[in-house]
């Protein structure tokens, strides 16, 4: 079955730092991979997302790039700044069905100035 | 905006009580899910619905029922609530289309049994 495996936070940064969230997945098929971040106090939206090999997503200053021969999608922003303070989310899906939608279980980022 | 609703945004209840958890969508989107999100588990799907009176059963639907009457509202229930389903849960829908990904979300309710 899919499945998707975050590195385990939380990850505490410095404003303006680099940050890396990594990912990897093991799905049949050729999945779609998004990432999706919860802000303190709401629900889930989506950053970004990519339904291809070596395809890029970005959004916001953050970028993730499908690698299918390394089964990655690692999340990463040149400069945080303490707003993307949040819960950040991988999650895939191979099928035309979001009911297969499957998520990582998380990492929490927190920024301080 | 787009937007769904969740009517309640923190529940305590007493073991063995009917819970009701209400959802409601405003961009006619087909699609509606229910997820439970819980620390280190990630979410995990309950219940989805892809058009009213329809329902299919996610990961995790022991203990749970839901109810689809109307396109834009879905309803989860905890026909008895036990202390393991202390926990944050999570309605989005999507539209019937075919980027399988982008599912909007509400803030989510926080249910505590006691």
């Amino acid at each position: 079955g899919n499945s998707v495996t975050q590195m385990e936070g939380p990850v505490t940064l410095s404003e303006e730092a680099f940050l890396t969230i990594n990912c990897t997945y093991t799905a049949t098929g050729y999945p779609s991979l998004f990432w999706y971040v919860q802000y303190p106090g709401e629900g889930l939206q989506l950053l970004l997302k990519a339904t291809k090999a070596d395809d890029k997503g970005s959004n916001k200053g953050f970028e993730a790039t499908y690698r299918k021969e390394t089964t990655s999608f690692h999340l990463e922003k040149g400069s945080v700044q303490v707003s993307d303070s949040a819960v950040y989310f991988c999650a895939l899906t191979n099928s035309g069905s979001a009911r297969q939608l499957t998520f990582g279980s998380g990492t929490q980022l927190t920024v301080l100035p | 905006d787009v937007k769904v609703t969740q009517s309640s945004r923190y529940l305590v209840k007493r073991t063995g009580e009917k819970v009701f958890l209400e959802c409601v969508q405003d961009m006619d989107h087909e699609n509606m899910f229910w997820y439970r999100q819980d620390p280190g588990l990630g979410l995990r799907l309950i219940y989805f619905s892809y058009d009213v009176k329809m329902k299919e059963k996610g990961d995790i639907p022991e203990g749970y029922s839901v109810s689809r009457e109307k396109k834009e509202r879905f309803s989860l229930i905890l026909e008895s609530a036990s202390t393991n389903q202390t926990s944050m849960y999570l309605c989005a829908s999507k539209a019937r289309d075919r980027d399988t990904g982008e599912l909007f979300f509400g803030e989510g309710s926080r249910l505590t049994v006691l």
